[in-house]
């Protein structure tokens, strides 16, 4: 079964903070991705990327940066937490192709007070 | 423009059936997920269509109409333990030649009663 794994699962930081978050997938997926799940909202792609070094916005961009340094390592920096991006966290990952079924990990629960 | 669009919630009775609804816009459809999301945990993967009709995977049920914009998912036999969020996502290939990036709903939560 596909593994996606976040760090840290939960994480509580200050106005102003800096943030990473960490996601590794161990099935050599080509695709990985960043949602935040809010109440009302659903899940919303904050960024994904189809392979090492590679990076593409998704709907909820703004005050995120995403990296993939390798197939397995996907990271999403928040360099200035505003309490605003208080949210669930997932990542996710994807073989590619339509049709594929979407992995995610657990998710990370970050508070920014 | 586009979205995807289900009830908050839903209530249904163990031993019967429920039906999660789903309408969704985007011009660059390309197939449509369900995911059932029990509380404090990830979306797990339930069913993919992209053919108009019914598709029948014994507990959950899957029907497309692309004409109507609009899916449903259906659990048969209800369980208490099938108490969970729906979540419906729309795939639009705008967004890539393999169309993978996913329009979420809000999600649908089931809850089962006695």
């Amino acid at each position: 079964e596909a593994a996606v794994t976040q760090s840290p699962r939960n994480k509580v930081t200050v106005t102003g903070g800096n943030v990473t978050l960490s996601c590794r997938q161990t099935n050599s997926h080509n695709y990985m991705y960043w949602y935040r799940q809010d109440t009302g909202h659903g899940l919303r792609l904050i960024h994904y990327s189809y392979g090492a070094g590679n990076l593409q916005i998704g709907d909820v961009p703004d005050g995120y940066k995403a990296t993939r340094t390798t197939q397995e390592d996907f990271f999403l920096l928040l360099e200035l937490a505003s309490p605003s991006q208080t949210s669930l966290y997932f990542c996710a990952s994807s073989p590619g192709g339509a049709g594929t079924e979407v992995f995610f990990g657990k998710g990370t629960r970050l508070t920014v007070v | 423009g586009q979205g995807v669009e289900q009830p908050a919630k839903l209530m249904s009775v163990e031993g019967t059936f429920a039906r999660v609804n789903c309408t969704y816009s985007t011009s660059g459809f390309n197939g449509l997920s369900w995911y059932q999301q029990r509380e404090g945990q990830a979306p797990v993967f339930l069913s993919y269509v992209v053919l108009d009709g019914l598709k029948d995977s014994g507990h959950f049920s899957t029907f497309l109409s692309r004409s109507n914009g609009y899916s449903y998912l259906l659990l048969t036999e209800l369980q208490i333990k099938d108490s969970a969020s729906y979540l419906c996502a729309v795939r639009d290939r705008r967004y890539g030649s393999s169309g993978n990036k996913l329009i979420f709903g809000i999600g649908t939560l089931l809850s089962v009663k006695p």
